[in-house]
């Protein structure tokens, strides 16, 4: 499969904790944007990088959450201390290139603070 | 302030039908206009997306058509089938920087068999 694939699928944990996300672009795509999408709404932007440069965060994007891109290829998102209100779902997508703004979505990661 | 506002919410049509999905921005800098799919669980995948020099683009039984005086752009599906029950996003954003995307609301469709 040359999809966006992102890990795990899903992931419960407690209020407080600290998570992990890992997300594996297409091969080719130098692009690499991360996005969260609560219920019933549209996917809202968290971050972009261009190969390992984080070039653009959110306002959304607390201190409690960060992201890393090592030699531009997968990609990390970690929530620290977590709250009930980061559940969501965090979608990855990637992009080929500058001026080609077609992007490809992962599957998610369904994240339930409990 | 939203963006990119998407209507209606919902839609119930039967198979066979046309679904009609519409969507207003208010930035005159997006220049690319994407129309993306999600079923539930899954990420949003793209369908078929416009730039504005062109007023209608087609592929297969998805249309969009684009008004660039109105700041309007709207998703025809044509002889729409139970397969296509999902929900609806357009977005849209504009080429150099991040090129990130502004998405709407989304639209539940509902088709019947």
């Amino acid at each position: 499969d040359t999809g966006v694939s992102q890990d795990p699928r899903h992931k419960i944990t407690k209020r407080g904790q600290n998570v992990t996300f890992r997300c594996d672009p297409i091969s080719e795509h130098n692009r690499l944007y991360w996005y969260r999408q609560t219920l019933g709404q549209g996917p809202e932007f968290l971050t972009y990088f261009q190969n390992e440069a984080q070039l653009e965060k959110s306002r959304l994007l607390s201190d409690r959450f960060s992201a890393e891109r090592p030699k531009g290829s997968f990609s990390t998102l970690e929530i620290q201390r977590t709250e009930q209100g980061d559940s969501a779902m965090y979608l990855c997508a990637s992009s080929p290139g500058t001026g080609n703004t077609e992007a490809f979505f992962g599957q998610g990661t369904r994240l339930t603070v409990v | 302030q939203q963006q990119v506002k998407q209507s209606p919410q919902s839609l119930i049509v039967q198979k066979g039908g046309i679904s009609i999905i519409n969507c207003a921005y208010e930035n005159t800098a997006f220049d690319y206009f994407p129309w993306y799919q999600q079923f539930p669980g899954k990420g949003p995948a793209l369908l078929i997306a416009i730039r504005p020099d062109v007023s209608e683009k087609k592929e297969g039984r998805f249309t969009i058509s684009f008004n660039k005086s109105a700041k309007q752009f709207s998703l025809h599906i044509m002889d729409s089938q139970p397969g296509d029950s999902a929900t609806y996003f357009c977005a849209a954003s504009m080429t150099g920087g991040s090129e990130k995307l502004v998405f709407g609301k989304g639209m539940k469709l509902t088709v019947n068999p």
